[in-house]
């Protein structure tokens, strides 16, 4: 089992929709849960941070974490097409790893179609 | 301000030669990270630097060699490189090495060795 799993992708949605994107991890210790936006030939943005139970909102983005089920999930509402992206899941210290080294998942595509 | 900046934003070279990659940030971070990121993929973790000392290398070939000459400068030294490493290489920081602080990323540098 990877250490940090995503929902394969690609997603798409339509405009205005809600855009889930999920992840899970494997080692039950892990504390925080970062959210990266990566457009095409452009470097990881960070757009959610989340270390506690239940849900974290900013703007149109939802965080959502369950360390007892082990996921974390992405909620995007009112998709625009300036969403359309990788959405990449990162776990710190996961898998017993160095302190902050950040274990990533494979990333989701996520399309928004007008 | 959560800015890290990169130069080169491009970078072409020879298998033969001899080139640096520079990274600076001034938010006053104390850890600095080197990742490499191929087509497709997440970003890997080369080098971790923790008070300018280094903390990790993660079993990195040695034609790549990192330098930290001050709290807000990180280099990395390249030399003898193979097509192989052509991939885009990006500079993080984040407040400390610790689990739980956040790391930002610069635009990277975009590598290709011929």
């Amino acid at each position: 089992q990877k250490e940090v799993e995503q929902n394969s992708g690609p997603l798409s949605v339509p405009e205005g929709a809600i855009a889930s994107l999920n992840c899970t991890y494997s080692d039950r210790v892990s504390q925080s849960f970062f959210w990266y936006r990566q457009y095409s030939g452009k470097s990881p943005e960070l757009i959610m941070s989340i270390y506690s139970n239940g849900d974290k909102e900013d703007g149109r983005f939802t965080a959502q974490l369950n360390k007892a089920s082990q996921y974390v999930s992405l909620l995007i509402r009112d998709s625009q097409p300036s969403d359309s992206a990788t959405y990449l899941c990162a776990v710190p210290n996961a898998g017993g790893t160095s302190y902050g080294k950040l274990t990533f998942g494979q990333g989701t595509i996520l399309t928004v179609h007008p | 301000d959560t800015e890290v900046t990169q130069t080169p934003k491009h970078l072409v070279m020879g298998m033969t030669n001899k080139k640096s990659l520079k990274c600076e940030q001034h938010m006053g971070h104390r850890a600095m990270y080197w990742y490499k990121q191929k087509a497709k993929k997440p970003p890997e973790l080369m080098f971790v630097y923790s008070y300018e000392k280094l903390s990790i290398n993660e079993s990195v070939p040695s034609r790549f060699s990192p330098e930290c000459p001050n709290s807000s400068l990180l280099n990395l030294h390249l030399h003898a490189l193979q097509p192989e490493d052509s991939a885009l290489y990006l500079c993080a920081s984040s407040q400390g090495w610790f689990v739980g602080n956040e790391q930002f990323f610069g635009p990277g540098t975009r590598l290709t060795v011929l």
